[in-house]
């Protein structure tokens, strides 16, 4: 069964500064899809970014990008010029044919 | 299309009694999932649909619960004899079951609906 390990359980960051997420995932597939998604207090998940296992370039959202490494199975997440609203919990997820597994979070603070 | 929506937000219940949940998926979703998110977790995936067919259910979806999605529209998750264990957030999300290209394989959630089972 594939696995996704989030090993910072809490982060934080400098407004206006860069912070990166890490997430290594386990899985014996060649095509799949990773993604971060984003869980504010008491507010429902949203997609940050999306990145589809063949495709070798990094995905990238505004001062969201990642950093895919699929021979190392990591899939890290920075966020460049991070803003008071960056607070969060992080999960990184990773899918094929089956449903979203997910990683257990990563708690992003961010200091003013 | 105001996406996927939830009802109820919040149930209080006491140990013992059933409680259902409902799911309104974005229109054009074929797709329909429900997780569980447990305090300080990542949701755990509990089942899910494709049209009206409940394609697969995890080992955590006991018997004491029941999900069904009529018609391929809305779905709701039924908690039968509900145990203090079933305290969480249930998590509802729907896609579009496309191969490639924009939007493919991308869950869109709910806000949820948060049990405390007494």
């Amino acid at each position: 069964a594939q696995t996704v390990t989030q090993s910072q359980p809490e982060m934080s960051v400098q407004e206006a500064e860069t912070v990166t997420l890490s997430c290594t995932y386990d899985t014996s597939e060649s095509d799949y899809y990773l993604f971060w998604y984003k869980q504010p207090p008491s507010r429902q998940m949203i997609l940050v970014i999306r990145q589809e296992a063949y495709k070798q370039q990094n995905a990238t959202e505004n001062r969201f990008s990642v950093n895919f490494q699929k021979a190392a199975k990591s899939f890290s997440l920075k966020i460049s010029d991070s803003q008071l609203g960056d607070a969060a919990m992080y999960f990184c997820a990773y899918r094929r044919d089956t449903p979203l597994v997910f990683g257990k979070g990563t708690r992003l603070s961010v200091i003013a | 299309d105001t996406g996927v929506s939830q009802n109820p937000r919040h149930k209080i219940t006491k140990r013992g009694q059933n409680v259902t949940f409902r799911c309104d998926p974005i229109s054009e979703h074929n797709r329909l999932y429900w997780y569980r998110q447990t305090l300080g977790q990542g949701p755990e995936f509990l089942t899910y649909f494709q049209n009206e067919a409940q394609l697969e259910k995890s080992r955590l979806l006991s018997d004491r619960f029941s999900a069904e999605r009529p018609k391929g529209s809305f779905s709701t998750l039924e908690i039968q004899r509900t145990e203090q264990g079933d305290s969480a957030m249930y998590l509802c999300a729907s896609s579009l079951d496309r191969d490639r290209g924009i939007g493919a394989n991308v869950l869109t959630f709910g806000a949820g609906s948060r049990l405390t089972v007494l």
